[in-house]
Order: structure tokens, then sequence, then C-alpha cells
């Protein structure tokens, strides 16, 4: 009964491949995020959809690319890795894209490229 | 812009002790206010959040934090620290934004070490 699973929750590659981390949130909310954690636990927003629809790119390489099938679902595909994608991604879901409404994320998928 | 600062990278703190951790925010009116907690291995979870009514909050786990308005903080406490409160803790803030999208912006963490 996991409200925001996100696979795999680790992930080792090579430098050039092309890796993809799946989410999915039973909870019913409209918004889903991803944001990338660094090795300084600093939480960085890099997506955020609304009902499907992409409401939030931030400052991402374009190598970056997420797909939201329905609004239960946001995938982040990441072509061409790079050594500096290494990092913790978290997919989160909140009910509205309001100030007010809680975060709820995912256990997080820990990338590395080698 | 909104932002938040947590001036505190780490704090440490014996079992039994009592805890404050620091968060301020930089916005003219009051803005939503969170703290949550994110323990090792493990996304994060809510703590608390604060709008508007009794400036003191109550959270899980015994943690509560108070909102001041004239310092413009929001600090989390507990009268009694256990072990497992070891993880990191992240203030964050809300508001409408006046132009453009509505980004939640958090803090950059507080890493909580207890010793025992």
């Amino acid at each position: 009964d996991t409200a925001v699973s996100q696979t795999p929750k680790y992930l080792v590659t090579q430098m050039g491949n092309d890796k993809s981390i799946k989410c999915e949130q039973n909870l019913g909310h409209d918004t889903m995020y991803w944001y990338k954690q660094d090795s300084k636990k600093f939480l960085k927003i890099m997506f955020s959809y609304n009902n499907k629809e992409l409401i939030i790119n931030e400052t991402v390489p374009n190598r970056f690319s997420p797909k939201s099938p329905d609004k239960a679902h946001l995938n982040l595909h990441i072509n061409s890795l790079e050594l500096g994608d290494s990092a913790v991604y978290f997919c989160a879901s909140s009910p509205r894209r309001l100030p007010g409404n809680t975060i709820y994320f995912g256990e997080g998928s820990w990338l590395t490229v080698v | 812009a909104q932002s938040v600062t947590q001036p505190d990278i780490h704090i440490t703190v014996s079992e039994g002790a009592s805890l404050e951790l620091r968060c301020n925010y930089s916005y003219g009116a009051t803005p939503y206010l969170f703290w949550y907690v994110q323990s090792p291995g493990q996304g994060l979870q809510l703590l608390l959040k604060y709008f508007s009514g009794d400036t003191l909050v109550q959270g899980i786990k015994g943690f509560e934090a108070e909102f001041k308005r004239s310092q413009s903080s929001f600090n989390l406490r507990k009268p009694s620290v256990h072990w497992s409160d070891a993880a990191e803790y992240f203030c964050a803030v809300g508001i409408f934004p006046s132009g453009g999208s509505y980004i939640p912006t958090f803090g950059r963490g507080t890493s909580l070490i207890v010793h025992p």
C-alpha cells in the first residue's frame, strides 16, 4: 500500500548509458514532482507535472526527459549519463499544485554513474 | 523570490537532551511553513506544517514548531531526543507566486546526530 513508489531503488550504470526511473502514486494526487538530492543533501526540483501537463521545468540538461502517461505515473528518462548525474532522485506528489499542500515523497532512487 | 535558510548544517545532541533546529524564511507575507524529516535511506516525511492560527504547532513523533513573525522564523523543537531521531531535517516554505508557477522551496537541511 505504498503511497509513492519508485523503481529501481538502486542503479549503478556506466557513463554514456541511458536509464529510466519509474514512479507511481496511488494517492489520487493531481501533481507529481521529480527532485534531485546531491551528496550534500540539497534538494533541487527538476520537474513538476499537473494532471499529465508539464508545469515546472527547472534548469535541467535536456538529457533528462520526464514522461507522464497518466496522472498517477511520472517517469524520468536520462540519456547519455554523466558522472555528475550520480545522486538520489526522489519522486513526489501532492494533492494539487498549491502552497499549503503536503508533498509526499517516494523512498528515492540511488543512481551511481561509473 | 522566497527563500528558506537553515543556518546549522549539523547539530549534535545527547540522547534525552532537548533539541531546537532553526529555520528562517524570507518573504513579505506569512507563507505556509513545513518541517520534513528524512531518515537514512528514506524519502522525506512531513513532521508538521503551519499557515495560520496558534503559532505553536504540534507534529508527529513528539516534535513541535513555533512560528515567530517578528523573527521570520519557524524553529523545530523536541523536549527529549531519542536515538531514532537521528536524521536529516528540512524546513520548507510555500507561497502563492505573484507570477509563474508555484515551486515548493526547501532549505538545505540540518543533519541531527544523536549521541548515546
